[in-house]
């Protein structure tokens, strides 16, 4: 079954410090895998987006996500936090095997303490 | 900018009652999705549309349905609310169903 796993459901960071997010997706064959993030109060939108080339791809605001094929990962990183990073962060993955339904994660909860 | 418009921010509903929702995209967009965003579960795909009177089922239609008469707009239908309904709703579209989808500000639902 196509499902994505994100391996922090809260994360409490002070600011400053790095950030790597979890991602691993499970869907057959060729992949499209994307970082939503949701500010608080605002509109789910996109951070970064992977469809073919680099596997480093870099986003709004400083993030980066890097596709390794061989571990079906999509990790999110930022060198530096922001209090303004506090957000719930969603990985998503859809392809053409699944009629490019788009499959996310169930999200994880970014705190940045000031 | 694209802008995807949900009608409502918040919404209370008794049980029984048939509820809209309604979503409203001005970027021609072929394609356009309901989602429920519950907490721990992230956004689970109810319904979505990949043209005009055209929609597909997602993970989780039972209770829903869907109308697309135009290209802009998508709406959400339940036609019997129960409280177990009560959960943020989300629309979104794209230009293909594999790109980039665009959410509006979503519709908070209490159903009573």
């Amino acid at each position: 079954a196509q499902s994505v796993s994100q391996h922090n459901h809260h994360v409490i960071l002070s600011e400053a410090a790095s950030l790597e997010l979890g991602c691993n997706y499970s869907y057959g064959g060729t992949v499209n895998l994307f970082w939503y993030v949701q500010y608080p109060g605002q509109h789910l939108q996109l951070l970064l987006k992977y469809f073919s080339g680099d596997p480093l791809v870099k986003g709004i605001k400083g993030f980066e996500a890097e596709f390794i094929k061989s571990k079906f990962s999509f990790n999110l990183r930022k060198p530096s936090v922001q209090w303004s990073d506090t957000a719930e962060y969603f990985c998503a993955v859809n392809g053409r095997e699944g009629g490019f339904k788009t499959i996310f994660g169930a999200g994880t909860r970014l705190f940045v303490k000031a | 900018d694209v802008k995807v418009t949900q009608s409502s921010r918040y919404l209370v509903k008794r049980t029984g009652e048939k509820v809209f929702l309604e979503c409203v995209q001005d970027m021609d967009h072929e394609n356009m999705f309901w989602y429920r965003q519950d907490p721990g579960l992230g956004l689970r795909l109810i319904y979505f549309s990949y043209d005009v009177k055209m929609k597909e089922k997602g993970d989780i239609p039972e209770g829903y349905s869907v109308s697309r008469e135009k290209k802009e707009r998508f709406s959400l239908i339940l036609e019997s609310a129960s409280t177990n309904q009560t959960s943020m709703y989300l629309c979104a579209s794209s230009f293909q169903p594999a790109n980039i989808q665009y959410f509006g500000a979503g519709t908070r639902l209490s159903v009573l």
